[in-house]
């Protein structure tokens, strides 16, 4: 099954501890991006990769990292978690320029940082 | 002012009522994109369109380029439709940049 997957879906952690956010996909798409959603400001985007080794910031890459060392894996990094970062994350893949192609959302991932 | 702005913000309707939800936005754009994120979360692609009208089922998408203004229509409403509808554009920086959402809530 095509499909897009997080992981966790659910992390509740402690300010300053880092933590990776995985994402994967399974259908030899060229684009991945990472979105957050946060109540009244709708989804933003953090990082998006356009192939392998090759990302750029979104909207709000600030505190965020992210790698892509394999065209099927984009990880999203918070290397020292804030309570600003709590958030919903998504992460999406397209086959090709996510701007003219249909995006495959993943489940998503509920962070909470206290 | 947000580069993409969406209207209304809370939609209620009856069951098959003919529903129209805009998007109106700033940046000039190829190719503009409908999303539905569902009451539990999850976000699926409806349409992506640079020209014209796109339908698929009940669903009606329009773009109109010169006005820089989208509507998603959805005919004969049911209460499975309920949802918050997105559109996003990109960006004058290249990215995707997203409204803010309609939610959408149809009532048997």
């Amino acid at each position: 099954e095509a499909q897009v997957t997080q992981n966790p879906r659910y992390l509740i952690t402690v300010t300053g501890k880092k933590l990776t956010v995985t994402c994967s996909q399974n259908m030899n798409h060229e684009y991945m991006s990472w979105y957050r959603q946060d109540p009244g400001l709708g989804l933003r985007q953090i990082y998006y990769s356009m192939n392998v080794e090759v990302t750029d910031k979104g909207d709000v890459p600030e505190g965020y990292k992210v790698s892509r060392k394999e065209k099927r894996n984009f990880p999203l990094i918070l290397e020292s978690p804030s309570p600003n970062q709590t958030s919903l994350y998504f992460c999406a893949s397209s086959r090709t320029s996510f701007l003219y192609n249909e995006q495959f959302f993943g489940p998503g991932t509920r962070l909470t940082v206290l | 002012k947000n580069e993409v702005e969406q209207s209304p913000q809370n939609l209620t309707a009856q069951e098959g009522e003919f529903i129209t939800i805009n998007c109106s936005y700033s940046v000039g754009i190829s190719a503009l994109h409908w999303l539905q994120q569902h009451p539990g979360g999850g976000i699926v692609s409806l349409f992506m369109l640079s020209s014209g009208k796109k339908k698929h089922g009940r669903l009606i998408a329009t773009i109109n380029i010169q006005e820089k203004h989208s509507s998603l229509h959805i005919t004969a409403s049911h209460p499975r439709d309920s949802a918050v509808y997105i559109c996003a554009v990109r960006g004058s920086q290249g990215n995707l940049i997203f409204g803010k959402g309609t939610k959408l809530s149809v009532k048997p």
